[in-house]
């Protein structure tokens, strides 16, 4: 069946550090890729998405590009933000539709001054 | 914004009551989800909802989960009989409609005791 496998975290970091956080995926066809992020207290948000390979998605700073050949959808930010501390989930989701979403265990992180 | 809203935000139960999860999904969306996470866990897909049906759901949501859309705006889940191991955060989602966003509602964590 379809998996998602995130870095552990927490990650920590200082504020305009690079960051990364690692997501490797298993499924069958062709999935779509998310980012989703949960801010202290808040629901889930989509923070971006890739429907096809090689497409990159991006969104208030972060990308993350969807790599058939790796099976990965690493999500990039060049300089973090003290705003930027929440959960991050990695998740996909079957061919052309948002539905049945796939998560992984999401990746804490947290950016100091 | 419109936005996805659960009630209550914390319930605490005992081990065996029943319990009824509440949402109110965004007014022109179509789709309806729950979903579950329980604490250090992935995110869960337990359950879609379409045109007053079932549309999919896994193999975590038995016969004691039902949903429900009883008057057009709410959408509930009702655990019949709870159990230690139903302890989790609950989340609703909504799509306008399949290969859309899913915005989802900050969570109902559910303590059962």
């Amino acid at each position: 069946g379809n998996s998602v496998t995130q870095m552990e975290g927490p990650v920590t970091l200082s504020e305009e550090a690079f960051l990364t956080i690692n997501c490797t995926y298993t499924a069958t066809g062709y999935p779509s890729l998310f980012w989703y992020v949960q801010y202290p207290g808040e629901g889930l948000q989509l923070l971006l998405k890739a429907t096809k390979a090689d497409d990159k998605g991006s969104n208030k700073g972060f990308e993350a590009t969807y790599r058939k050949e790796t099976t990965s959808f690493h999500l990039e930010k060049g300089s973090v933000q003290v705003s930027d501390s929440a959960v991050y989930f990695c998740a996909l989701s079957r061919a052309g539709t948002a539905s049945k979403l796939t998560f992984g265990t999401g990746t804490r992180l947290q950016v100091t001054l | 914004e419109p936005e996805v809203t659960q009630t209550p935000s914390h319930q605490v139960t005992q081990m065996g009551q029943e319990v009824i999860l509440r949402c109110v999904p965004i007014s022109n969306h179509l789709y309806f989800y729950w979903y579950r996470q329980i604490l250090g866990q992935k995110v869960e897909f337990l359950v879609s909802f379409y045109n007053n049906e079932i549309s999919e759901k896994s193999e975590i949501f038995d016969d004691q989960f039902s949903v429900e859309r009883p008057d057009g705006s709410n959408f509930t889940l009702k655990i019949r009989s709870t159990k230690l191991e139903d302890s989790a955060m609950y989340f609703c989602a909504s799509s306008e409609a399949t290969g859309t966003e899913a915005f989802f509602g900050q969570g109902t964590r559910l303590t059962v005791v």
